[in-house]
């Protein structure tokens, strides 16, 4: 299976700054099937970016994914207060599917 | 709107089954799948495994194999995912989502997650 690894696992920030996460792969990650998620505490995860660049439907500009291959990059231009989570990458290219242990955006 | 609606919270003694149940509205249930993802306390998101809506194909993590069970009612339109044999790590929060209907894609719509304590 391809394991993915996030880091840093926490960034520590404020509000205004730029957050810059990465998310490297085992493996090649086939035709770029990779996502982001945040997830909040107590909710459910929800969709950032898809095909490695993809924003979601209403997901802000503010969030951009890039690369390819086996190393991936989530960038959150200007960090919002709404925006301190969990981030969690994804790849869907192969099966099984597997998630990144996730980075941790908190305020510092 | 799409909306995956979950059963409620389940305690279990070790050596126990169960099952959670997905309910979905919202679109046409058969022209995608559901996956299940679970999240033990204070970690990380696992993917359990996949079925499609359409023909009952299934496809679980190995680790998971001989223990889960997953199908869908399409005159419920539920999804229903079952684990045996439960030990305390499976103590999680069991999310479904709904995924496309080869199973390999992301998930935009995800059910509000089943919290499960295994504890004797």
């Amino acid at each position: 299976e391809i394991v993915l690894t996030q880091s840093p696992g926490t960034l520590s920030l404020s509000p205004g700054e730029r957050a810059t996460l990465s998310c490297g792969a085992s493996q090649s990650v086939s035709s770029s099937s990779l996502a982001w998620y945040q997830q909040k505490p107590g909710q459910a995860p929800r969709l950032l970016i898809y095909g490695a660049s993809s924003r979601a439907t209403g997901i802000p500009d503010r969030f951009s994914g890039s690369g390819s291959g086996t190393d991936f990059t989530l960038t959150i231009s200007r960090l919002e207060p709404e925006d301190f989570a969990v981030y969690y990458c994804q790849q869907y290219g192969t099966s099984p599917l597997t998630f990144g242990g996730g980075t941790k955006v908190e305020i510092q | 709107q799409v909306q995956l609606v979950q059963s409620g919270a389940e305690v279990k003694k070790p050596g126990a089954s169960v099952k959670v149940s997905c309910k979905a509205s919202g679109y046409t249930f058969t022209n995608y799948g559901i996956t299940w993802v679970r999240q033990a306390p204070g970690q990380g998101l696992e993917w359990m495994g996949w079925i499609s809506a359409n023909n009952g194909n299934t496809n679980f993590a190995q680790k998971l194999q001989g223990r889960v069970t997953m199908t869908a009612d399409t005159s419920t339109r539920t999804a229903y995912m079952e684990l045996r044999s439960l030990t305390s790590d499976d103590t999680a929060v069991y999310y479904c989502a709904r995924t496309c209907s080869g199973g390999v894609c992301y998930s935009i719509y995800w059910g509000q997650g089943t919290p499960l304590t295994v504890s004797s």
